[in-house]
């Protein structure tokens, strides 16, 4: 059964600082992985979209990377932005999980002022 | 396309009233989720259908859910009776050919059942 961990868990930085968000899955059996970010009380808005042999994505700020024989991805974010604030989560689909998505826990992000 | 889109968004019901949620997918899209969101259990897949036809119900808690699809455009995802622990986020998504090309979330419905 494949499982995502994100790590950390919570994260706070001023403004202006890059930071590194992390996410791990047991399967690298994988067909993409996607970066999503979700604000409160909302819907989740894809960021990223990595396919299996992708090893990175970029866009704008955001830059997501693919490791997938360590089972690892990490999103990138430059120059952060209070606007950033929000909570960002990773997920994997894969061979071994059919169609469906396999969510990790999420890292909030607060970027202060 | 305007995405995937979920209605109602937002539903307060009575304890043992009968919820019915729903949702159109982005159009062309083979593959539609059905995903809850709870703090305690974060983001948990209900059920899955592709052209249609349910794969996999695995993640259904109880028989007092069910979902439909009667056609390409258009699913339901149904509680009766409800109850005050079904209160979450419940989220749609679509994608084509399996996630190929990712997948797309609704905004979601939220629940209260009080």
């Amino acid at each position: 059964k494949q499982e995502v961990t994100q790590i950390p868990a919570a994260l706070s930085v001023p403004e202006g600082e890059n930071l590194v968000l992390n996410c791990s899955f047991t399967d690298s059996a994988i067909y993409n992985l996607q970066w999503f970010r979700q604000d409160p009380g909302k819907g989740l808005t894809s960021l990223l979209l990595i396919q299996s042999s992708q090893r990175e994505q970029t866009s704008g700020r955001l830059n997501a990377s693919l490791d997938k024989s360590s089972g690892r991805s990490t999103l990138y974010i430059a120059a952060s932005q209070p606007g950033d604030s929000a909570t960002y989560l990773c997920a994997v689909s894969g061979e071994t999980s059919g169609s469906r998505l396999t969510f990790g826990e999420g890292t909030q992000l607060t970027v202060n002022p | 396309d305007a995405g995937v889109i979920q209605s109602p968004r937002h539903e307060v019901t009575e304890m043992g009233q009968e919820v019915t949620l729903r949702c159109k997918p982005i159009s062309g899209h083979d593959y539609l989720f059905w995903y809850r969101q709870t703090m305690m259990r974060g983001l948990e897949l209900l059920i899955y259908f592709n052209n249609n036809v349910p794969i996999d119900d695995s993640g259904m808690p109880e028989d007092r859910f069910s979902a439909k699809m009667p056609n390409a455009s258009f699913s339901t995802l149904k509680i009766q009776p409800s109850e005050p622990r079904d209160s979450a986020v419940y989220f749609c998504a679509s994608s084509l050919r399996r996630g190929l090309m990712g997948y797309t979330f609704g905004s979601g419905t939220r629940l209260t059942v009080v």
